[in-house]
């Protein structure tokens, strides 16, 4: 079944600095790969995705960017802002449909 | 008021106990999947459901059962052969399976004592 790895699990960046969460995925069929961003106390909601025919995506201050040759996916935020502090959670969808998540990252925006 | 609506928030069980966790989406979609979070382990797929009338276990469903026998419905059970049910449980649904966004209630907190 798919695997889909995450790091870092805790990121501390400055407001106004760059950040940046890598994920890998297993399973070679996975074609749509999402990205949720969850508050404190709130459910997980979707900020951006990409599917597997598409290597970058730009959507802001928040861009993915997809090699599905080394299968990974990473998330780029940009000019960060204290209210970009939650977690965040990449996902890849592959065989039989299953949405599959990775452990999440703790991003922290510091004043 | 469309969306997905998890009950109870909190919800306090004995040890030994079946108790079950209520899903509910008015957004018309055929899938609906249940995760599991737990700190520094993300979201674990215990169940989903592509359509009505049909499920099928995600990557740790053993302890738990589920059915799916309206489309606005798909209710977890906790058994008592799942070893530790103390969890943050997260329902989620999307228009079709897989490739499209999927929408999440805001949960249920599970405390087995």
């Amino acid at each position: 079944g798919e695997n889909v790895e995450q790091h870092p699990s805790t990121l501390s960046v400055q407001e106004g600095d760059s950040a940046v969460i890598k994920c890998t995925y297993s399973d070679s069929a996975s074609n749509y790969f999402p990205w949720y961003k969850q508050e404190l106390g709130k459910r997980p909601q979707l900020i951006i995705d990409i599917r597997s025919n598409v290597g970058e995506k730009k959507d802001q201050r928040i861009a993915v960017t997809l090699n599905k040759t080394a299968k990974h996916f990473s998330l780029h935020i940009t000019e960060t802002q204290p209210e970009d502090s939650a977690v965040y959670f990449c996902a890849a969808v592959g065989t039989a449909s299953k949405l599959t998540f990775g452990t999440g990252t703790r991003l922290q925006v510091t004043l | 008021d469309g969306g997905i609506t998890q009950s109870p928030k909190y919800l306090f069980r004995k040890e030994g106990q079946n108790v079950t966790l209520s899903c509910e989406q008015n957004l018309n979609h055929d899938a609906m999947y249940w995760y599991r979070q737990d700190p520094g382990q993300g979201l674990r797929l215990i169940y989903y459901s592509q359509i009505v009338n049909d499920f099928q276990k995600g990557d740790i469903a053993e302890g738990y059962s589920v059915s799916r026998e309206k489309k606005e419905s798909f209710p977890l059970t906790v058994t008592s052969a799942q070893k530790n049910p103390t969890a943050f449980y997260l329902c989620a649904s999307s228009i079709e399976p897989g490739n499209t966004e999927a929408f999440f209630g805001q949960g249920t907190r599970l405390t087995v004592v």
